[in-house]
Protein backbone atom coordinates (compact mmCIF):
# COMPACT_ATOMS: atom_id res chain seq x y z
CA UNK A 1 0.00 0.00 0.00
CA UNK A 2 1.29 3.51 -0.73
CA UNK A 3 1.76 6.13 2.39
CA UNK A 4 0.77 9.89 2.02
CA UNK A 5 2.90 11.82 -0.58
CA UNK A 6 3.78 15.09 -0.13
CA UNK A 7 5.93 17.40 -1.79
CA UNK A 8 8.01 19.15 -1.94
CA UNK A 9 10.30 18.03 0.39
CA UNK A 10 11.86 21.45 1.00
CA UNK A 11 11.33 24.72 0.17
CA UNK A 12 13.18 27.99 0.92
CA UNK A 13 10.95 31.34 0.04
CA UNK A 14 11.37 35.18 0.85
CA UNK A 15 8.60 36.48 2.86
CA UNK A 16 6.04 38.06 1.31
CA UNK A 17 6.02 35.31 -1.51
CA UNK A 18 3.72 32.56 -1.89
CA UNK A 19 4.24 29.07 -1.83
CA UNK A 20 1.90 25.79 -1.88
CA UNK A 21 2.16 22.01 -1.00
CA UNK A 22 0.58 19.20 -2.57
CA UNK A 23 -0.38 16.18 -0.63
CA UNK A 24 -1.62 12.68 -1.98
CA UNK A 25 -3.46 10.40 0.44
CA UNK A 26 -3.70 6.91 1.14
CA UNK A 27 -6.20 5.48 -1.62
CA UNK A 28 -9.76 5.61 -0.19
CA UNK A 29 -8.41 7.12 3.21
CA UNK A 30 -11.48 9.73 3.64
CA UNK A 31 -10.15 12.19 6.18
CA UNK A 32 -7.03 14.58 5.01
CA UNK A 33 -5.59 16.24 7.41
CA UNK A 34 -3.09 19.26 7.39
CA UNK A 35 -0.36 20.07 10.32
CA UNK A 36 2.39 22.86 10.94
CA UNK A 37 4.97 21.84 13.08
CA UNK A 38 7.54 24.45 14.57
CA UNK A 39 10.64 23.07 15.28
CA UNK A 40 10.32 21.67 19.13
CA UNK A 41 6.91 21.52 19.46
CA UNK A 42 4.25 19.22 18.86
CA UNK A 43 2.20 19.14 15.69
CA UNK A 44 -0.46 22.06 15.26
CA UNK A 45 -3.98 20.67 13.04
CA UNK A 46 -4.22 23.43 10.60
CA UNK A 47 -7.17 21.98 8.77
CA UNK A 48 -9.48 18.62 8.64
CA UNK A 49 -10.88 17.63 5.47
CA UNK A 50 -13.86 15.35 5.55
CA UNK A 51 -13.75 14.04 1.78
CA UNK A 52 -13.68 17.57 -0.31
CA UNK A 53 -15.55 18.87 2.55
CA UNK A 54 -14.02 21.20 5.20
CA UNK A 55 -14.55 19.56 9.13
CA UNK A 56 -12.26 21.72 11.09
CA UNK A 57 -10.24 25.20 9.93
CA UNK A 58 -10.28 26.79 13.62
CA UNK A 59 -6.89 27.12 13.75
CA UNK A 60 -6.12 28.24 9.70
CA UNK A 61 -4.82 31.80 9.68
CA UNK A 62 -7.15 32.78 7.03
CA UNK A 63 -6.19 35.79 5.78
CA UNK A 64 -3.08 34.08 4.64
CA UNK A 65 -3.46 30.26 4.34
CA UNK A 66 -5.71 28.37 2.03
CA UNK A 67 -6.68 24.76 1.35
CA UNK A 68 -8.82 23.03 -1.01
CA UNK A 69 -9.12 19.15 -1.55
CA UNK A 70 -10.88 19.03 -5.01
CA UNK A 71 -12.71 15.81 -5.58
CA UNK A 72 -12.05 14.15 -2.43
CA UNK A 73 -8.64 12.94 -2.89
CA UNK A 74 -5.31 15.19 -3.25
CA UNK A 75 -5.14 18.30 -1.54
CA UNK A 76 -3.25 21.43 -1.61
CA UNK A 77 -2.00 24.23 0.95
CA UNK A 78 -1.09 27.60 -0.07
CA UNK A 79 0.20 30.52 2.22
CA UNK A 80 0.40 33.85 0.63
CA UNK A 81 1.93 36.14 1.33
CA UNK A 82 4.38 34.25 3.80
CA UNK A 83 5.96 35.74 6.88
CA UNK A 84 8.93 34.42 9.04
CA UNK A 85 7.05 32.58 11.97
CA UNK A 86 5.37 30.18 8.79
CA UNK A 87 9.03 28.63 8.90
CA UNK A 88 7.97 25.22 9.66
CA UNK A 89 7.55 21.66 8.48
CA UNK A 90 3.89 21.21 7.41
CA UNK A 91 2.65 17.65 7.28
CA UNK A 92 -0.42 15.89 5.70
CA UNK A 93 -1.68 12.85 7.14
CA UNK A 94 -4.85 10.76 6.03
CA UNK A 95 -6.79 8.56 8.13
CA UNK A 96 -9.78 5.35 6.73
CA UNK A 97 -13.58 6.02 7.89
CA UNK A 98 -13.06 3.76 10.98
CA UNK A 99 -12.69 6.09 14.06
CA UNK A 100 -10.15 4.47 15.89
CA UNK A 101 -7.86 4.03 13.45
CA UNK A 102 -4.73 5.92 13.22
CA UNK A 103 -3.59 8.75 11.00
CA UNK A 104 -0.66 7.91 8.25
CA UNK A 105 1.99 10.54 7.75
CA UNK A 106 3.42 11.79 4.82
CA UNK A 107 7.51 13.30 5.32
CA UNK A 108 6.37 16.34 5.74
CA UNK A 109 7.39 19.88 3.76
CA UNK A 110 10.32 21.82 5.40
CA UNK A 111 9.37 25.20 4.59
CA UNK A 112 12.36 28.19 5.65
CA UNK A 113 11.33 31.74 4.97
CA UNK A 114 13.67 34.50 4.84
CA UNK B 1 -12.24 20.68 24.16
CA UNK B 2 -9.51 17.78 23.46
CA UNK B 3 -6.42 18.28 24.62
CA UNK B 4 -3.44 16.26 25.35
CA UNK B 5 -0.35 16.69 28.35
CA UNK B 6 3.10 14.89 28.00
CA UNK B 7 5.97 15.23 30.01
CA UNK B 8 8.40 17.55 29.09
CA UNK B 9 12.58 16.70 27.82
CA UNK B 10 14.53 16.10 26.63
CA UNK B 11 15.03 12.81 28.63
CA UNK B 12 18.58 11.47 28.34
CA UNK B 13 19.31 8.09 29.26
CA UNK B 14 21.88 5.01 28.99
CA UNK B 15 21.59 1.96 27.19
CA UNK B 16 19.18 -0.76 28.72
CA UNK B 17 18.17 1.89 31.25
CA UNK B 18 13.98 2.06 31.93
CA UNK B 19 11.90 4.55 29.84
CA UNK B 20 8.83 6.02 31.58
CA UNK B 21 7.29 9.22 29.42
CA UNK B 22 3.95 10.31 31.03
CA UNK B 23 0.59 11.61 29.17
CA UNK B 24 -2.42 13.12 30.56
CA UNK B 25 -5.70 13.97 28.72
CA UNK B 26 -8.72 15.46 28.44
CA UNK B 27 -11.74 14.21 26.18
CA UNK B 28 -15.38 14.01 25.82
CA UNK B 29 -16.66 10.92 24.93
CA UNK B 30 -14.57 8.16 24.52
CA UNK B 31 -11.16 8.98 22.52
CA UNK B 32 -8.56 6.00 21.06
CA UNK B 33 -5.62 6.86 22.44
CA UNK B 34 -2.11 6.75 20.31
CA UNK B 35 2.05 7.19 20.75
CA UNK B 36 3.99 8.60 17.52
CA UNK B 37 7.32 8.27 17.34
CA UNK B 38 9.33 10.26 14.99
CA UNK B 39 13.01 9.51 14.50
CA UNK B 40 15.50 11.91 13.17
CA UNK B 41 15.03 13.19 9.74
CA UNK B 42 12.02 11.11 8.99
CA UNK B 43 7.95 11.77 9.22
CA UNK B 44 5.90 10.78 12.01
CA UNK B 45 4.72 7.15 12.69
CA UNK B 46 2.71 5.13 14.73
CA UNK B 47 4.49 3.44 17.73
CA UNK B 48 1.01 1.77 19.51
CA UNK B 49 -2.56 2.54 20.33
CA UNK B 50 -4.89 1.78 22.37
CA UNK B 51 -8.74 2.12 21.51
CA UNK B 52 -10.48 1.45 24.83
CA UNK B 53 -10.21 1.70 28.74
CA UNK B 54 -7.98 -0.70 29.99
CA UNK B 55 -6.58 -1.56 26.45
CA UNK B 56 -3.02 -1.94 26.68
CA UNK B 57 -0.95 -1.14 23.34
CA UNK B 58 2.85 -2.50 22.12
CA UNK B 59 5.61 -2.31 19.84
CA UNK B 60 8.96 -2.80 19.49
CA UNK B 61 9.31 -3.72 23.87
CA UNK B 62 7.10 -0.25 24.12
CA UNK B 63 3.78 -0.59 26.18
CA UNK B 64 0.89 1.92 27.22
CA UNK B 65 -1.89 1.09 29.13
CA UNK B 66 -5.38 3.04 28.12
CA UNK B 67 -6.11 4.16 32.16
CA UNK B 68 -9.78 6.32 32.19
CA UNK B 69 -10.06 6.32 35.59
CA UNK B 70 -6.23 8.34 35.27
CA UNK B 71 -7.06 10.18 32.22
CA UNK B 72 -3.36 8.76 31.46
CA UNK B 73 -1.71 6.59 28.75
CA UNK B 74 1.91 6.64 29.84
CA UNK B 75 5.33 5.14 27.61
CA UNK B 76 6.98 2.29 29.18
CA UNK B 77 9.89 0.41 27.64
CA UNK B 78 12.17 -1.68 30.03
CA UNK B 79 15.57 -1.93 28.25
CA UNK B 80 15.77 1.47 25.82
CA UNK B 81 18.29 0.76 22.92
CA UNK B 82 20.48 3.61 21.07
CA UNK B 83 18.26 3.39 18.13
CA UNK B 84 15.15 4.26 20.63
CA UNK B 85 16.43 8.05 20.41
CA UNK B 86 13.65 9.81 18.98
CA UNK B 87 10.95 12.13 19.26
CA UNK B 88 7.67 10.82 20.64
CA UNK B 89 4.27 12.30 20.78
CA UNK B 90 1.28 11.54 22.75
CA UNK B 91 -1.95 12.02 20.45
CA UNK B 92 -5.47 11.26 21.07
CA UNK B 93 -8.70 11.11 18.02
CA UNK B 94 -12.25 11.64 18.93
CA UNK B 95 -15.22 12.72 16.66
CA UNK B 96 -12.19 12.09 13.87
CA UNK B 97 -10.42 15.10 15.09
CA UNK B 98 -6.42 14.27 16.10
CA UNK B 99 -4.25 16.24 18.67
CA UNK B 100 -0.70 15.39 19.81
CA UNK B 101 1.17 16.52 22.68
CA UNK B 102 4.18 18.44 22.39
CA UNK B 103 6.75 15.87 21.81
CA UNK B 104 9.25 14.92 24.21
CA UNK B 105 12.76 14.00 22.64
CA UNK B 106 14.76 11.33 24.44
CA UNK B 107 18.27 10.55 23.16
CA UNK B 108 19.61 7.02 24.64
CA UNK B 109 23.39 6.89 24.95
CA UNK B 110 25.71 3.73 24.75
Amino acid sequence: EAGVAQSPRYKIIEKRQSVAFWCNPISGHATLYWYQQILGQGPKLLIQFQNNGVVDDSQLPKDRFSAERLKGVDSTLKIQPAKLEDSAVYLCASRGQQMNTEAFFGQGTRLTVV
Amino acid sequence: GNSVTQMEGPVTLSEEAFLTINCTYTATGYPSLFWYVQYPGEGLQLLLKATKADDKGSNKGFEATYRKETTSFHLEKGSVQVSDSAVYFCALTADYKLSFGAGTTVTVRA
